[in-house]
């Protein structure tokens, strides 16, 4: 079975531009999490959805969004790209967001110059 | 913020060695999890202890939960090279769908 996947790998912006970041997860699985992970710390909480609906979201700016798709996909979208942005995102996916155990994807690598 | 922190940041350790690496954290939780990621890329789930729970065995991996002390202790025994890694705590915060990660131990196993 193909685990998460996330899209793309490696991205270079320039501050000021939006990003849109993709994941896929596991198959069945109906719950994804987003995280930033700045070099040197642990993944920080982002947003976690749930049959399409936002079920949780950290301390983050309204320049953070995200969404769910009918087939339980998501998207995380950044607008207006800070140098402080630059990090590995993730995604995790779940059966549903009570469950304990999330499943990590790569992650995407953002460098904002 | 941070929910946890672990402790120590860094560890070196010659192979067949034992590693120990600590978790404390600031608010009630459900469970508590620890996870492995490898040269910063995706985290690997290695074992889960809930709040009821005291200690926790997979393989070479141990870990103990003190609720009253808001700690957890990771303990691999008979380390090996493919250990290397950073290691991780998550716990819930109470939340149960929001996972609050610590600050990592790097932990090196040398031949």
């Amino acid at each position: 079975d193909a685990g998460v996947t996330q899209s793309p790998t490696h991205l270079i912006k320039t501050r000021g531009q939006h990003v849109t970041l993709r994941c896929s997860p596991i198959s069945g699985h109906k719950s994804v999490s987003w995280y930033q992970q700045v070099l040197g710390q642990g993944p920080q909480f982002i947003f976690q959805y749930y049959e399409k609906e936002e079920r949780g979201r950290g301390n983050f700016p309204d320049r953070f969004s995200a969404r769910q798709f009918p087939n339980y996909s998501s998207e995380l979208n950044v607008n207006a790209l800070l140098l402080g942005d630059s990090a590995l995102y993730l995604c995790a996916s779940s059966l549903e967001p009570g469950q304990e155990t999330q499943y990590f994807g790569p992650g995407t690598r953002l460098l904002v110059l | 913020s941070q929910q946890g922190e672990e402790d120590p940041q860094a560890l070196s350790i010659q192979e067949g060695e034992n590693a120990t690496m600590n978790c404390s954290y600031k608010t009630s939780i459900n469970n508590l999890q620890w996870y492995r990621q490898n040269s910063g890329r995706g985290l690997v789930h290695l074992i889960l202890i809930r709040s009821n729970e005291r200690e926790k065995h997979s393989g070479r991996l141990r870990v103990t939960l003190d609720t009253s002390k808001k700690s957890s202790s990771l303990l691999i025994t008979a380390s090996r090279a493919a250990d290397t890694a950073s290691y991780f705590c998550a716990t819930d915060a109470g939340t149960g769908n929001q996972f609050y990660f610590g600050t990592g131990t790097s932990l090196t196993v040398i031949p």
